[in-house]
């Protein structure tokens, strides 16, 4: 069983809807999760990160993050064709290394 | 210029060929790591460094070799390539806190023939 676990999608949105993208972690002594969003060819980039249970919001951005249930969320709001990438979720060890989800794609239809 | 330089960008190269990718920062950081990255695998862990004198080997450190030349350049090497180690390679790196997550490089693309 891999570490963290992502629906590998397509996830297909439409243009202005809500996107929900899920990822579950095995550690239960993580304590930071971030979510990475990449595109095709390009190198990660960090879009939100967050430490304590409950939801945190940036922008069109919210993470949602359950300890218990070791599972954090991020969902895209007014989703837009730019947000057609891959979002990999990141969980940190205890040793201050990630580890990365597989990632999943998402499509924003116009 | 970039945070995280990696070099070259793009590279074909044959079967038993000795190959070293390069990584360069100005972020200061003292942790640097090597990732590759396939498709519907996700990004896996090569080797990391924490600070100069430290070298770790991650999941998939068989084949590969790195060199931490001080702490701004930290090299990966394929000491002979093979087509299965054909793939996009990241270097990034991070504070000694975390928090704030990783930068990476703008990545390697890797293709072994």
């Amino acid at each position: 069983q891999k570490e963290v676990e992502q629906n590998s999608g397509p996830l297909s949105v439409p243009e202005g809807a809500i996107a929900s993208l899920n990822c579950t972690y095995s550690d239960r002594g993580s304590q930071s999760f971030f979510w990475y969003r990449q595109y095709s060819g390009k190198s990660p980039e960090l879009i939100m990160f967050i430490y304590s249970n409950g939801d945190k919001e940036d922008g069109r951005f919210t993470a949602q993050l359950n300890k218990a249930s070791q599972y954090v969320s991020l969902l895209i709001r007014d989703s837009q064709p730019s947000d057609s990438a891959t979002y990999l979720c990141a969980v940190r060890d205890s040793w201050g290394k990630f580890q990365f989800g597989a990632g999943t794609q998402v499509v924003v239809t116009p | 210029d970039a945070d995280v330089t990696q070099t070259p960008r793009n590279r074909i190269t044959k079967t038993g060929k000795r190959i070293m990718l390069e990584c360069s920062q100005t972020k200061g950081h003292d942790r640097m790591y090597w990732y590759r990255q396939d498709p519907g695998l996700g990004l896996r862990l090569i080797y990391y460094s924490f600070d100069v004198k430290d070298i770790n080997k991650g999941e998939i450190s068989d084949g590969y070799s790195v060199s931490r030349q001080a702490q701004a350049k930290f090299s990966l090497s394929l000491e002979s390539a093979i087509p299965n180690q054909t793939a996009l390679y990241f270097c990034a790196t991070s504070d000694i806190d975390t928090d704030y997550g990783y930068t990476f490089g703008s990545g390697t693309r890797l293709t072994v023939v």
